[in-house]
């Protein structure tokens, strides 16, 4: 069963750091493209982060740029959301992302894990 | 402000036909596909519509999409009360080298 799950949400200070991850299972990660999704309270989803099969190419949107770090282990079957000198405006729930079945949409979402940002 | 605009809410009964629209610019829109994502509050965002009006397997034949100049549509018939969500357009936007959702429409069903 292709299957992704993320991990390492929690409360944090603003200013602070986490760590998010993203397990993937039931296909050949390394071949594949992975993206981080984000939702705030009360509004829309919003795109954080792309990330190339081999790591090749990255992006950001601007709400992140220089913030954010994505990054993957393909040993590990693993995505990674480094987040640094986070806001209040970063509390969101985080879904990791891929596109597996040649739509090069984002065809396959994990569940999501819960960020936020308060003192 | 997304540079994908669709109204905040739409609503039918069931049954009945109902289309979303989402616009944008020409310079937004231009040759870029447009993706459609169907998201209950509380589970993972499902991807409906790609490459402007393609179904990934699974998607039932009732959602249709197209796409025509500067905006796109979502067409939902045969309405059923378990199609109550929050529908977004989406794009990969070459000019920021990302991905952009549109606001979002919330759909009801009466």
């Amino acid at each position: 069963e292709v299957q992704l799950v993320e991990s390492g949400g929690g409360l944090v200070k603003p200013g602070g750091s986490l760590r998010l991850s993203c397990a993937a299972s039931g296909f050949t990660f390394s071949s594949y493209s992975m993206n981080w999704v984000r939702q705030a309270p009360g509004k829309g989803l919003e795109w954080v982060s792309y990330i190339s099969s081999g790591s090749s190419f990255i992006y950001y949107g601007d709400s992140v740029k220089g913030r954010f770090t994505i990054s993957r282990d393909n040993a590990k079957n693993s995505l990674y959301l480094q987040m640094n000198s986070l806001r209040a405006e970063d509390t969101a729930v985080y879904y990791c992302a891929s596109d597996i079945y040649d739509t090069n949409g984002m065809d396959v979402w994990g569940q999501g894990t819960t960020v936020t940002v308060s003192s | 402000q997304s540079v994908l605009t669709q109204p905040p809410s739409a609503s039918g009964t069931p049954g009945q036909r109902v289309t979303i629209s989402c616009s944008g610019s020409s310079s937004t829109f231009g040759p870029n596909y447009v993706y459609w994502y169907q998201h209950l509050p509380g589970t993972a965002p499902k991807l409906l519509i790609y490459r402007n009006n393609q179904r990934p397997s699974g998607v039932p034949d009732r959602f249709s999409g197209s796409k025509s100049g500067t905006s796109a549509s979502l067409a939902i018939s045969g309405l059923r009360s378990e199609d109550e969500a929050d529908y977004y357009c989406a794009i990969w936007d070459d000019s920021l080298s990302g991905r952009v959702f549109g606001g979002g429409t919330k759909l009801t069903v009466l």
